[in-house]
């Protein structure tokens, strides 16, 4: 089945701790992207790639960073600069940029 | 700010009945997307309608937009107990740029 691979499901961060989101897609799209979503908010956007080896700030983009070496794969690192990471993290990719999104199905961060 | 923004906030009806969402946007679009999310998973893509298109279908669902009114609903009509989801628009003029609401809350009692 073609789509898309968050891992893991829940993750435990504790103080000062870097911790990695893995997202995989094998939809063969060119552009990836984070979101953050809070409890009963919508979606911010955390940074977004459209090619490989090429990546942009979104609009909330200070406490994380992303590489993207490879077209299927996205991960994102939440760093101990992030004061406040507790979100449900959302990892999406299009075909091109004016398209629909696909999204996985989350990873529950939560501080320890 | 948020471009998108729904309303209402909550919505509860009874299973077979229709449900109506609405969504507000501040500036101008090329498009105007909206996605269902059901509790602790990630977010469905429903329908996307250009700023050119006033009205579109799929199945059950029925979107309009009012590019004048900066407005557009999601109708879901003979509801069901599995339509209860979180559901939001998202505006913007590309992937990159899109902005999602808060999201309506749609419980279907059956």
């Amino acid at each position: 089945d073609g789509g898309i691979t968050q891992s893991p499901k829940y993750l435990f961060r504790k103080e000062g701790q870097n911790v990695t989101l893995s997202c995989e897609q094998n939809l063969n799209h060119d552009a990836m992207y984070w979101y953050r979503q809070d409890p009963g908010q919508g979606l911010r956007l955390i940074y977004y790639s459209q090619i490989v080896n090429d990546f942009q700030k979104g609009d909330i983009a200070e406490g994380y960073s992303v590489s993207r070496e490879k077209k299927e794969s996205f991960p994102l690192t939440v760093t101990s600069a992030q004061k406040n990471p507790t979100a449900f993290y959302l990892c999406a990719s299009s075909i091109g940029a004016d398209e629909k999104l696909f999204f996985g199905s989350g990873t529950q961060l939560s501080v320890l | 700010s948020q471009q998108g923004e729904e309303d209402p906030q909550a919505l509860s009806i009874q299973e077979g009945e229709n449900a109506t969402m609405n969504c507000s946007y501040k500036t101008s679009i090329n498009n105007l997307q909206w996605y269902r999310q059901n509790s602790g998973r990630g977010l469905v893509h429903l329908i996307l309608i250009r700023s050119n298109e006033r009205e579109k279908h799929s199945g059950r669902l029925r979107v309009t937009l009012d590019t004048s009114k900066k407005s557009s609903s999601l109708l879901i009509t003979a509801s069901r107990a599995a339509d209860t989801a979180s559901y939001f628009c998202a505006t913007g003029g590309s992937a990159r740029q899109l902005t999602f609401g808060s999201g309506t809350q749609l419980t279907v009692l059956p």
